[in-house]
């Protein structure tokens, strides 16, 4: 069963950073893209990044390019977004989800940028 | 960037009737291999987002067959043949043609009357 569990979202002030982790298992984990979804409070649903599976092609949202940076180990079976400079606009629920097709997601881990 | 409008935003039905969701693209979503990657994605009060169809008509995994998706283009539909309970929440189509972005539509929620 595919199993996709994420941790490290919490509040944080304005300014600051955070780093996401997503721990997988259930399949072969550098066989696939890995992707970053956000949904803010009472909002839809907003592709944020992905990674290829040797980490080679990178793609970003543009309202996070050049504050937030996706990462995997292989080796961990592991995603991470790392994010910085973080604005109240980036208060959401980010949820790592298999694939560039969102074929499977995670649980989410909230995300709450406020002073 | 792709924008995905769906249509209705809000769709009310009755236990075991039909309901259908429209998603239109402002451009076609066939990619230079052939395919077209419209994907359908449901969402249930309090959970995760779920994948149910991918590439227009191919239904994921455990997704009762009530559910299907068909189109072409920029023209894109799911239906639920016989709405039951469980299938009250927001559902989302989503681009994976022209990317990036990868882009989604605004969902639509259904609810029971």
């Amino acid at each position: 069963e595919v199993q996709l569990v994420e941790s490290g979202g919490g509040l944080v002030q304005p300014g600051g950073s955070l780093r996401l982790s997503c721990i997988a298992s259930g399949f072969t984990f550098n066989n696939y893209w890995m992707s970053w979804v956000r949904q803010a409070p009472g909002r839809g649903l907003e592709w944020v990044a992905n990674i290829q599976q040797d980490g080679s092609e990178i793609y970003y949202v543009d309202s996070v390019k050049g504050r937030f940076t996706i990462s995997r180990d292989n080796a961990k079976n592991s995603l991470y977004l790392q994010m910085n400079t973080l604005r109240a606009e980036d208060t959401a629920v980010y949820y790592c989800a298999r694939g560039q097709w969102l074929g499977n997601w995670g649980q989410g881990t909230q995300v709450t940028v406020s002073s | 960037d792709v924008v995905m409008t769906q249509s209705p935003l809000s769709l009310p039905v009755t236990l075991g009737q039909p309901a259908s969701i429209s998603c239109r693209s402002n451009q076609s979503l066939v990619y230079s291999d052939g395919n077209t990657y419209l994907n359908w994605f449901q969402q249930r009060p309090g959970q995760s987002p779920r994948r149910l169809i991918y590439k227009v008509s191919n239904r994921d995994s455990g997704v009762p067959d009530r559910f299907s998706g068909s189109g072409s283009g920029t023209d894109f539909t799911l239906k639920i043949s016989r709405v039951e309970a469980e299938d009250v929440g927001f559902y989302y189509c989503m681009q994976g043609t022209h990317w990036p972005p990868w882009t989604f539509g605004q969902g639509t929620k259904v609810e029971i009357k």
